[in-house]
């Protein structure tokens, strides 16, 4: 069936340290990717997504590639910032029509003053 | 335009309880889906909801139920609660399912 992996974390870094959390799926048809952000005591927000190959998604300073030859969807950002650490989840929407998400596990990110 | 809301934000019930959380989309969207989310499962996908009807469910018991109504607004309920049913449960709404979701802050449920 279709499935997200997402790197285990926590992923620790300095501030201004450049990010990359790494994202792969398995799906049958072509589905549209997301990444989610998740603060503290807080619900899911969409960070940005991709609708087809080779869409780029970006918002706040982060980006995401959408490599259907890799079957990849990895978040990258330059200069991470202390109020970045959250955790973030890689998603997909089934393709196959069944209206449901499928979330990777989460890795969170921690980032030091 | 309002986000999705939730009630209650947190809930502490005993075991064997039963319990019933709400959530209402955001306005003009007509998809609900429920999650459940917990340090070792992470979010799992409970049910789907559109236009009153349900679309799909995740693997779950049968004492995890769910509706919507007219307005959209759809509620869960829980029966006989396990120590294990303690999580996040998290709403999401879209215009339609498959496209973005926007989510709620959640209901904290605690079960004793």
């Amino acid at each position: 069936g279709d499935s997200v992996t997402q790197m285990e974390g926590p992923v620790t870094l300095s501030e201004e340290a450049f990010l990359t959390i790494n994202c792969t799926y398995t799906a049958t048809g072509y589905p549209s990717l997301f990444w989610y952000v998740q603060y503290p005591g807080e619900g899911l927000q969409l960070l940005l997504k991709a609708t087809k190959a080779d869409d780029k998604g970006s918002n706040k300073g982060f980006e995401a590639t959408y490599r259907k030859e890799t079957t990849s969807f990895h978040l990258e950002k330059g200069s991470v910032q202390v109020s970045d650490s959250a955790v973030y989840f890689c998603a997909l929407s089934d393709p196959a029509g069944t209206y449901k998400y499928i979330f990777g596990t989460g890795t969170r990110l921690k980032v030091l003053a | 335009k309002a986000g999705v809301t939730q009630t209650p934000r947190y809930l502490i019930k005993t075991r064997g309880q039963q319990v019933t959380l709400s959530c209402s989309p955001i306005s003009g969207h007509r998809s609900v889906s429920w999650y459940q989310q917990t340090p070792g499962q992470g979010l799992q996908f409970l049910f789907e909801y559109f236009s009153e009807t349900q679309r799909n469910k995740g693997n779950f018991p049968g004492r995890f139920s769910g509706r919507q109504f007219s307005n959209s607004r759809s509620e869960m309920n829980v029966s006989t609660l396990e120590l294990g049913d303690s999580a996040l449960y998290l709403c999401a709404s879209s215009l339609a399912g498959g496209h973005e979701q926007f989510f709620g802050p959640g209901t904290r449920l605690t079960v004793l």
